[in-house]
């Protein structure tokens, strides 16, 4: 069965812009987390959704926003960016959340300018 | 205080050796799984081990839930094996919690 897909692979944006990017889980997954990757901070949890509702979200501030429609794909938005917004994006895919397995997707490489 | 600790955080190997890899967790994190990253960034699974033992080829895992450990085994290395490897577990507020890793370096 198909992975778990994430759009772009790689973005160069410009201080200020704003980014959307995109997940599509493993058919029959219900979970979407984000995760933001970077060598200072390592891995660090955004938000998962589930069944379209932001059920837990982490500790950034509310630049970082994102939604989930009816077909389980979702979608995370950074608005005005900032340098320290550069970071690998990822994805994770799991059938509940918490307690079942989660499958990663390929991640996007954000680069702010 | 600190939910998920990896050791060693780095490793450097001969080719053909076999290493273990560390994972310490705290009472509120469950449900380990290990994953390797690979250089494009992207974390596979090799593990989902809320307790006991799995292998797969190489590569083994155990978890011993009750004192708070995960063990990651990797026999014979080979170069390919190089990489950062995590292990994270569930927290009860639903999220994935990451350690912060071992690079692990094979050397031919």
């Amino acid at each position: 069965k198909a992975g778990v897909t994430q759009t772009p692979r790689y973005l160069i944006k410009t201080r200020g812009q704003q980014v959307t990017l995109s997940c599509s889980p493993i058919s029959g997954h219900r979970s979407v987390s984000w995760y933001q990757q970077t060598p200072g901070q390592g891995l660090q949890f955004l938000f998962e959704y589930f069944s379209e509702t932001q059920r837990n979200k982490g500790n950034f501030p509310g630049r970082f926003s994102g939604r989930q429609f009816s077909n389980s794909r979702s979608e995370m938005n950074v608005s005005t960016l900032e340098l320290g917004d550069s970071a690998l994006y990822l994805c994770a895919s799991s059938l509940n959340g918490g307690d079942t397995e989660a499958f990663f997707g390929q991640g996007t490489r954000l680069t702010v300018v | 205080g600190i939910q998920v600790e990896q050791s060693p955080p780095d490793l450097i190997l001969q080719e053909g050796a076999n290493s273990t890899l560390r994972c310490n967790f705290s009472d509120s994190v469950n449900n380990l799984q290990w994953f390797h990253q690979n250089p494009w960034g992207q974390l596979i699974n090799l593990f989902y081990i809320p307790s006991g033992t799995k292998q797969n080829g190489r590569l083994s895992a155990t978890t011993v839930a009750t004192e708070r450990y995960s063990l990651l085994y990797i026999s014979s290395s080979q170069t390919t094996d190089s990489g950062v490897y995590f292990c994270a577990g569930w927290n009860q507020g639903g999220k994935l919690i990451f350690g912060q890793g071992t690079e692990l370096s094979v050397k031919p």
